[in-house]
């Protein structure tokens, strides 16, 4: 199975500000990258295809970037429904597999 | 706009089997992969396995022994798991998984979510 690894585990930041969760793949996944927004009690929602590729629907400040094994998403001015956790997630190959998460917590 | 909207029993005693169901409305049930996803407390989202239109399936080795996914009627699909134990409580989601918008691979559709819990 492929590894996926996020970091930071937690981050704590303000409305309006830019922040950015890496995401490292145990093996060379191309461009076969998502990215993942999950509230409490909601399904999750995704925000980023294909590394980045924004989903129709998901703001301008989201974006994606990064190949093969290293991938980061950006958000660019924080607003307070973007408090939330935000996973990756690799295609290239089944079992397709998540990475552990980071929640994004209100300074 | 695609919907899915899942319903199961969510309270199973230790050996029994969980069966949870998947309504897909709003769009084609043809030409997308259907999947059931979980998530135990505490843990990442795990994905379990898939279907496509043609019934042909496929499963995480590490559930497969215990996994069935099927077409039960039209746009309706189903994940059962025999024999749960109290490892396999979590919130469970159908999902539809998108490989139409090449090269990209993802789930862009999920159901609510239902609250599995097995104990006894």
């Amino acid at each position: 199975d492929i590894q996926m690894a996020q970091s930071p585990t937690s981050l704590s930041a303000s409305v309006g500000d830019r922040i950015t969760i890496s995401c490292r793949a145990s093996h060379n996944l191309m461009n076969y990258l998502n990215w993942y927004q999950h509230e409490p009690g909601k399904a999750p929602k995704l925000l980023i295809y294909a590394a980045s590729s924004v989903q129709t629907g998901v703001p301008s400040r989201f974006s994606g970037s990064g190949s093969g094994t290293d991938f980061t998403l950006t958000i660019d001015g924080l607003q307070p429904e973007d408090f939330a956790v935000y996973y990756c997630q690799q295609s290239f190959s089944s079992p397709f597999t998540f990475g552990p998460g980071t929640k994004l917590e209100i300074k | 706009q695609v919907q899915l909207q899942q319903y199961g029993a969510g309270l199973l005693r230790p050996s029994e089997t969980l069966s949870l169901t998947c309504v897909v409305s709003g769009g084609s049930f043809s030409g997308y992969y259907w999947n059931w996803l979980r998530q135990s407390p505490g843990k990442r989202l795990e994905w379990i396995g898939e279907m496509n239109q043609s019934g042909r399936t496929t499963y995480n080795p590490s559930l497969q022994s215990r996994l069935t996914i099927a077409e039960i009627y039209r746009s309706q699909f189903s994940l059962r798991l025999t024999s749960v134990i109290a490892a396999d409580s979590g919130t469970y989601y159908c999902a539809r998984r998108n490989t139409m918008l090449s090269p990209g691979d993802f789930f862009d559709f999920w159901g609510q979510g239902t609250l599995v819990t097995v104990s006894s």
